[in-house]
């Protein structure tokens, strides 16, 4: 079965430090998200990528963050200055026309 | 506007019924619902669309009534493997396919 594949599952950095989450979507879906999910918490929205460009974004998705899908293939998210209060589960989610989401098994970044 | 769901947690014996509801404010155009176990990603268990449709998943099926902008997640004859958190996802007016999440409800199944 298709999967979305995330990388690194865990990253470490410093408050202040950019780090970029690496997303490879099912290669037949058309849209793609990022979310994601402080520890026991509910699944939120950050931003909906839809050809080539951002179709959506929360309010959370602010000026330290930013989307690409460089090569056709990969998705990444990339925050800038990396704040404590982003320390979450960040899931990378992909979806058919009409379909359900595949979600990857996300990066569980942790700032110190 | 993130939709409700009820109850927040239920704890079940093996082979007894749930229902897990998901409420919104806003008209949906469809409804998804995601079991998530700890430590791992959502997956998606069923889409529900505009018109009253009543999906199944093994024993697990779901209603979605528009009119009301509520949907209903039925779990029949629990099993163990059914311990998790439930999430419904809608899209409101969003032609993005950005789903809003509910809270979760928490479902534990006990021998």
């Amino acid at each position: 079965e298709p999967e979305v594949t995330q990388t690194p599952s865990h990253q470490v950095t410093q408050m202040g430090q950019e780090v970029i989450l690496r997303c490879v979507p099912i290669s037949n879906h058309l849209y793609f998200y990022w979310y994601r999910q402080i520890l026991g918490q509910k699944v939120e929205f950050l931003v909906s990528f839809y050809n080539n460009e951002i179709s959506e974004k929360s309010e959370i998705f602010d000026d330290q963050f930013s989307v690409e899908r460089p090569d056709g293939s990969n998705f990444t998210l990339k925050i800038r200055s990396t704040k404590l209060e982003d320390s979450a589960m960040y899931f990378c989610a992909s979806a058919g026309q009409g379909g359900g989401y595949t979600f990857g098994s996300g990066t569980r970044l942790t700032v110190v | 506007q993130q939709p409700v769901q009820s109850p927040q947690a239920v704890i079940l014996r093996e082979g007894e019924d749930a229902v897990i509801n998901c409420s919104s404010s806003k008209a949906l155009y469809s409804v998804h619902w995601y079991r998530q176990k700890h430590g791992e990603a959502p997956v998606f268990l069923m889409i529900l669309l505009k018109g009253g449709e009543q999906k199944g998943h093994e024993k697990i099926s779901a209603s979605f009534n528009e009119k009301k902008q509520q949907s209903s997640l039925y779990l029949t004859a629990s099993q163990l493997s059914y311990s998790g958190t439930y999430f419904c996802g809608t899209d409101g007016s969003s032609n993005t396919g950005k789903l809003i999440f509910g809270q979760g409800t928490t479902l534990q199944v006990k021998p």
